[in-house]
């Protein structure tokens, strides 16, 4: 089957400046996450949606990042303005069963990741 | 809040010694899951572990979760240039099954 693709693979972009992520998951997945990862460190929640719907985003940066899933399938994550701090990689990940962990063995896949680099 | 430990930060061996790390979570967990992230990789899934007290092998390695479902490790034999890598633990938060990460194990083969 066909990964998540996500898109553009590295972005440079000066701070201030607005910068888009996009992410199509595997095919069926209902459930898509996106993760900052700084180096060196394990990847952090920013949002996670069921279908079209956000689950929790209680760990986005509301002030300047903003994230939508149009149809429940492609996803869009926003960062306006961008400060230097949010230089990292930005993983879209998406699970066949987000809620119910119990049944079989549902781990997550992860695209190749945006590696962004605010100057 | 909920919280899974992983230790060490850091693991540097000789090819063919032996490599393991240790996850221990602070509530009882109802699965583990363990990834692989090469350098400048994205996590990739390798397991998920559910029963307690559960021993899976894939090869090299071997997953093991604690018969209390708080802990768990991963023990890979005979290291090799490949393995490198940082693994990562995590599991689902009790109350909306979101993964909690720990914060990885870099394993280093020492030239």
């Amino acid at each position: 089957e066909a990964g998540v693709a996500q898109s553009p693979r590295y972005k440079i972009i000066e701070k201030r400046q607005s910068v888009a992520f996009w992410c199509n998951p595997i095919s069926g997945h209902a459930t898509l996450y996106w993760y900052q990862q700084i180096l060196g460190q394990g990847p952090k929640l920013l949002i996670q949606f069921q279908n079209n719907g956000v689950v929790d985003d209680s760990q986005l940066p509301k002030d300047r990042f903003s994230a939508e899933r149009l149809k429940g399938v492609d996803s869009t994550l926003k960062i306006q303005p961008a400060k230097l701090e949010d230089s990292a990689v930005y993983l879209c990940a998406s699970s066949l069963r987000g809620g119910d962990f119990s049944v079989g063995p549902y781990g997550y896949t992860f695209g190749s990741g945006t590696r962004l680099t605010v100057v | 809040g909920q919280q899974v430990m992983q230790i060490p930060q850091y693991q540097h061996v000789q090819e063919g010694e032996d490599f393991t790390t240790y996850c221990n979570s602070s509530t009882t967990l109802s699965n583990i899951q363990w990834y692989k992230q090469r350098p400048g990789g994205h996590p990739v899934f390798l397991i998920q572990l559910v029963k307690s007290g559960e021993v899976k092998k894939q090869k090299r390695l071997t997953f093991q979760f604690g018969e209390a479902k708080k802990n768990s490790s991963l023990h890979i034999t005979a290291t090799q240039t490949t393995d490198v890598g940082t693994y990562f633990c995590a599991g689902p938060m009790d109350s909306n099954y979101q993964l909690i990460w720990g914060a990885g194990t870099k394993l280093i083969i020492k030239p």
